[in-house]
């Protein structure tokens, strides 16, 4: 079975404070994406990555980056958090080609206060 | 740009009583359409997915959809629904390249 992990399931911060949101897939997919989940707005793609060191900027970027050093790590990262970055982040995976199935990990609830 | 609506935010349905969740999305082409699952406190989980071929698509779980070009639609229905089947439902779309687009979501309870 594919497994998609994240760090933390939930996580608090305070305002101000930089934020690491790590995913690591163990399916040797190449793409990696993250997303973050409010109520009534569905999922929103933040960033996503095809290969290692590349990143393309989803629909909502601003406030975030992303790493990925290795193929199977995709990092998500929150400079300076704010509390309208309070949210549900979700990592998933797909392996190469066009819309293919992507496999979701649990998710990370994150409060910054 | 694509999009995804899901008209009902929440659904409530008997246990044993038939279920249809409405799904409609803006797509120029011919569109890449997935139903996911989320049960609480669990990531996303792949129902079904329709690219080509028979538009009426067979899942897990007892799931299927119908893809209707003519009404832009992908409805997820089941017959007969289970207590268990009480979770979170996207809809999604995807086009060119690797990018899905989901609608907001509709949460479906159960009675008893």
């Amino acid at each position: 079975d594919v497994k998609v992990t994240q760090s933390s399931r939930y996580l608090v911060k305070r305002t101000g404070e930089k934020v690491f949101l790590e995913c690591v897939q163990d399916m040797d997919h190449e793409n990696m994406f993250w997303y973050r989940q409010d109520p009534g707005l569905g999922l929103r793609l933040i960033y996503f990555s095809y290969d290692v060191k590349m990143k393309e900027k989803g629909d909502i970027p601003e406030g975030y980056s992303v790493s990925r050093e290795k193929k199977e790590r995709f990092s998500l990262i929150l400079e300076s958090a704010s509390t309208n970055q309070t949210s549900m982040y979700l990592c998933a995976s797909s392996p190469l080609g066009i819309n293919n199935e992507q496999f979701f990990g649990p998710g990370t609830r994150l409060t910054v206060l | 740009a694509q999009s995804v609506t899901q008209p009902d935010i929440h659904i409530t349905v008997s246990e044993g009583a038939s279920l249809e969740l409405r799904c409609n999305y803006s797509y120029g082409a011919t569109p890449y359409l997935f139903w996911y699952v989320q049960s609480p406190g669990q990531g996303l989980q792949l129902l079904l997915k329709y690219f080509s071929g028979d538009t009426l698509v067979q899942g897990i779980k007892g799931f299927e959809a119908e893809f209707k070009r003519s009404q832009s639609s992908f409805n997820l229905r089941k017959p007969s629904v289970h207590w268990s089947d009480a979770a979170e439902y996207f809809c999604a779309v995807g086009g060119a390249g690797n990018m899905l687009t989901f609608g907001g979501g509709t949460r479906l309870m159960v009675k008893p």
